[in-house]
């Protein structure tokens, strides 16, 4: 049974603090992860992929993967109240398989 | 912009009619694209992928006279779900698989979701 584990939160911070969200996923053989972010009563948006071992950085978000330790992690930097959402990780272990899900967690930046 | 179009938004029906929900992908050709559910404050349930061409693979527990998947182009793919009752209504969204170069498995995006509600 593949997994994908996520903190079950919820994750509070001050706004302008560092959100870390920790995913961490069972199949060794795992090829790419994704952030995908879900507010309430809207579907899931990708907001970071990362295929390979190291830090990725987009704007605010740097996702950090560490396959050895089959780990994957999202870094919200000056988080901003519209950012409280509910945070999905997700990961594919090949081409032709399925995304998997975590269950999610949700942050909550306090203005 | 979107990169998946999904059909309609909100629909509420009376029990024991068919409601159809279409997923598109706009800029790209999808072979194959996924529903999935989701209840209120639950993870997201997939239901099924749909493949071009082809019959659709229904996830385990999952009725499939039940939803009918239809994927007949590789920009279209439909969801009916047949003789609805209340517990069918929920949050139904599809996805579809992009690849670009540097991704071989694609990246998964989400249509905006079909809120259905059946009376």
């Amino acid at each position: 049974q593949k997994e994908v584990e996520q903190n079950s939160g919820p994750l509070s911070v001050p706004e302008g603090a560092i959100a870390s969200l920790n995913c961490t996923y069972s199949d060794r053989g795992s090829q790419s992860f994704f952030w995908y972010r879900q507010y309430s009563g809207k579907s899931p948006e990708l907001i970071m992929s990362i295929y390979s071992n190291g830090d990725k950085e987009d704007g605010r978000f740097t996702a950090q993967l560490n396959k050895a330790s089959q780990y994957v992690s999202l870094l919200i930097r000056d988080s901003q109240p519209s950012d409280s959402a509910t945070y999905l990780c997700a990961v594919i272990g090949g081409a032709n398989s399925k995304l998997t899900f975590g269950k999610g967690i949700t942050l909550s930046v306090r203005p | 912009g979107a990169v998946v179009s999904q059909h309609p938004s909100r629909v509420i029906c009376k029990s024991g009619t068919s409601v159809k929900i279409e997923c598109r992908s706009l800029d790209f050709q999808a072979t194959t694209m996924f529903w999935y559910r989701q209840f209120p404050k639950k993870s997201l349930m997939l239901m099924a992928t749909s493949n071009e061409g082809s019959k659709a693979t229904y996830e385990q527990g999952v009725e499939k006279d039940k939803f009918l998947i239809n994927h007949a182009s590789l920009t279209l793919s439909t969801l009916t779900v047949t003789s609805a009752h209340p517990e069918d209504s929920s949050f139904y969204i599809c996805s579809a698989r992009r690849f670009t170069s540097g991704a071989n498995t694609g990246e998964l995006f989400f249509g905006e979701g079909s809120r259905l509600t059946v009376l």
